[in-house]
């Protein structure tokens, strides 16, 4: 079963709107990232929360951590086409040794 | 800086033939992995590896084999493709093992596209 799912699985928005992508995972974590994947292409890393931080900053990225309720959200402000995209959270499992586990994402469609 | 580099990208196979994915990194990481991406699964972890020599098996291990002679180095083979591999394969590193806890990100190639008929 997957460490993380992320919720919606599909997200369709207007350009220069916010979009916000969920996460909800199973175990305790030490730390969860967020990664994007633009379609044929590979995972590319957006961004690293750890467990004793509520919230980070990297650009137009915003991500919550919520341990209590182990959930992480992504905002995406002011989104553009670029921005089009499959995330995917992924957060460390004490399984396989401590591994990211990946779950299976969310698609963002940026309308322009 | 070619970062993570993968061989071939695309595969067709016949079911019961055997194949090596390569995986290449010119970072001197330590860590690396496999995954494949199947519609709706994410990405499962195969093998992983935490140094030269080192190797270890993930959520999904079976038919397929890993290999670290080298750090920069780790070929996936399938023994005997079946049907059930067709999948996208991706390959990961990084500077940090798993579990120490200071946090890091993945480097992941551009994926090998495998359909097994």
């Amino acid at each position: 079963s997957q460490q993380g799912e992320e919720d919606p699985q599909a997200l369709s928005i207007q350009e220069g709107e916010n979009a916000t992508m969920n996460c909800s995972y199973k175990t305790s974590i030490n730390n969860l990232q967020w990664y994007r994947q633009n379609s044929g292409r590979g995972l590319v890393h957006l961004i690293l929360i750890r467990s004793n931080e509520r919230e980070k900053h990297s650009g137009r990225l915003r991500v919550t951590l919520d341990t209590s309720k182990k959930s992480s959200s992504l905002l995406i402000t002011a989104s553009r086409a670029a921005d089009t995209a499959s995330y995917f959270c992924a957060t460390d499992a004490k399984n396989y040794g401590q591994n990211f586990v990946f779950g299976p994402g969310t698609r963002l469609s940026v309308l322009p | 800086n070619a970062g993570v580099t993968q061989t071939p990208k695309f595969q067709v196979l016949k079911t019961g033939q055997s194949m090596t994915l390569q995986c290449a990194q010119d970072m001197n990481h330590e860590y690396m992995s496999w995954y494949r991406q199947d519609p709706g699964m994410g990405l499962r972890l195969i093998h992983y590896s935490v140094g030269a020599g080192i190797t270890d098996q993930g959520e999904v291990p079976n038919g397929y084999n890993v290999s670290r002679s080298t750090t920069e180095d780790f070929p996936l083979r399938l023994l005997s493709a079946a049907p059930s591999q067709t999948s996208v394969y991706f390959c990961a590193s990084s500077s940090l093992v798993p579990g120490q806890g200071r946090g890091y990100g993945y480097t992941f190639g551009s994926g090998t596209r495998l359909t097994v008929v």
